[in-house]
């Protein structure tokens, strides 16, 4: 199984600064990453995949990087909306074993 | 626009079995990959399982292997997974994801999710 670590656990921003959110696989998973947004009582959002492509609908200030074991989510400008918890999933497995992070919460300063 | 709804949660006593569905709209159903994702109360997402288009190929997180399947109906629109031999560690909220791009392993869209709770 591929194991992904997030980090931090917390990340405190303030509003209008930029966030750095890293997550890194156990192994190579090529560009097969994704990162989702979920806010308190809601469900998860994608907001990019293949590493870096932006979903439809999300923002620019959403950027994605990396690929290997080591990705990166970049917030450039940070909203009031955009503090939650946000996850990284990799789709790389064949068979089928799609594992996330544990997640990062991005709670503002 | 997309609209997955789940149905079928509740409290289980460890041991029973369950089934969920979830019924879809808004797409063409029968074209794309659809997925069950959990989140135990509090914790991460973790992926559950995965069947293909026509339903004839199907995957599933280790932790589910032998006691849940995944199956689908395309001419109603409608996901299912049965969960038996339920244990406490099953207690999450149910997702069923649709896929981004026929298989992929992305999940584009989400379900509201039912919440499933194991306990005597």
């Amino acid at each position: 199984e591929i194991v992904m670590t997030q980090s931090p656990a917390t990340l405190s921003v303030s509003p209008g600064e930029r966030a750095t959110l890293s997550c890194r696989a156990s192994q190579s998973v090529s560009d097969n990453l994704a990162w989702y947004q979920q806010k308190p009582g809601q469900t998860p959002r994608l907001l990019i995949y293949g590493a870096s492509t932006r979903a439809s609908g999300v923002p620019a200030r959403f950027s994605g990087s990396g690929s290997g074991t080591e990705f990166t989510l970049t917030i450039s400008s940070l909203q009031s909306e955009d503090f939650a918890v946000y996850y990284c999933q990799q789709y790389t497995n064949w068979p089928p074993m799609y594992t996330f992070g544990q997640g990062t919460k991005l709670e503002i300063k | 626009q997309v609209q997955l709804v789940e149905s079928g949660g509740g409290v289980v006593q460890p041991g029973r079995s369950l089934r969920l569905s979830c019924e879809a709209s808004g797409f063409t159903f029968s074209a794309y990959a659809m997925h069950w994702v959990r989140q135990a109360p509090g914790k991460g997402l973790e992926w559950v399982a995965v069947t293909s288009y026509d339903g004839r190929d199907k995957y599933y997180a280790e932790s589910v292997k032998g006691r849940f399947t995944v199956s689908r109906d395309n001419s109603k629109n409608t996901l299912f997974l049965e969960m038996n031999s339920l244990r406490a560690e099953d207690t999450a909220v149910y997702y069923c994801a649709r896929d981004i791009s026929g298989w992929y392993g992305v999940h584009e869209y989400w379900g509201q999710g039912t919440p499933v709770t194991v306990s005597s």
